[in-house]
């Protein structure tokens, strides 16, 4: 079975830009989590979706918002771009909300 | 408040046992993961252990708790240098949600 995939592997984008990044569970399970990752740091929680409902939401500004299609997949979407969003986008699925299963991640570049 | 502590950085020579430690803040927390990153790649999840537990063993990886001192270790026994990688523990709060809080990752460097 395919682990969790994430589009596009790399992205590079300009201060003030919009990015949208997606992502896709492993099959059958219904929940997906977002976390960024800045160099030399842990993963800090975005966003938490389960049955296409925002669960939770991490210490990060409006600028930040995602949301869940009915086939489980999820984007995260990014306005207004600074180069303090230059990081490893990372996301997670669960079956419910429980164990965590990480994809590869959307690494972005801000200039 | 949530602070997961983790060492920089840990060196071992291949066949050695390697021990990395992590201290966590929620004594809510119900699990506590290891995941391991390898360069420019996502999280590996190794292993986890329930807060009712003080230790899991899973073939080379043996997870210790200690909720008391809200410590967590893990130790590869046997390193080998495909084990280099980044390992980080990670606490799941109980918010309603099931957040993980990340500590900023230990860097394993095992040389031959």
């Amino acid at each position: 079975d395919a682990g969790v995939t994430q589009s596009p592997t790399h992205l590079i984008k300009t201060r003030g830009q919009q990015v949208t990044l997606r992502c896709s569970p492993i099959s059958g399970h219904k929940s997906v989590s977002w976390y960024q990752q800045v160099l030399g740091q842990g993963p800090q929680f975005i966003f938490q979706y389960y049955e296409k409902e925002e669960r939770g939401r991490g210490n990060f500004p409006d600028r930040f918002s995602a949301r869940q299609f009915p086939n489980y997949s999820s984007e995260l979407n990014v306005n207004a771009l600074l180069l303090g969003d230059s990081a490893l986008y990372l996301c997670a699925s669960s079956l419910r909300t429980d164990t965590q299963y990480f994809g590869p991640g959307t690494r972005l570049t801000v200039l | 408040g949530e602070d997961v502590e983790q060492s920089l950085f840990l060196s071992v020579r291949e066949g050695d046992s390697s021990v990395i430690n992590c201290t966590y803040t929620d004594s809510s927390s119900t699990y506590l993961y290891w995941y391991k990153q390898e360069p420019g790649a996502g999280l590996q999840l190794l292993t986890y252990i329930f807060s009712n537990m003080d230790m899991k063993q899973d073939q080379r990886l043996t997870v210790l708790l200690n909720k008391k001192d809200k410590h967590l270790s893990l130790r590869i026994a046997d390193t080998q240098t495909g084990d280099s990688a980044i390992y980080f523990c990670a606490e799941r709060e109980n918010t309603g949600f099931q957040k993980l809080v990340f500590g900023t990752g230990t860097r394993l460097l095992v040389s031959p």
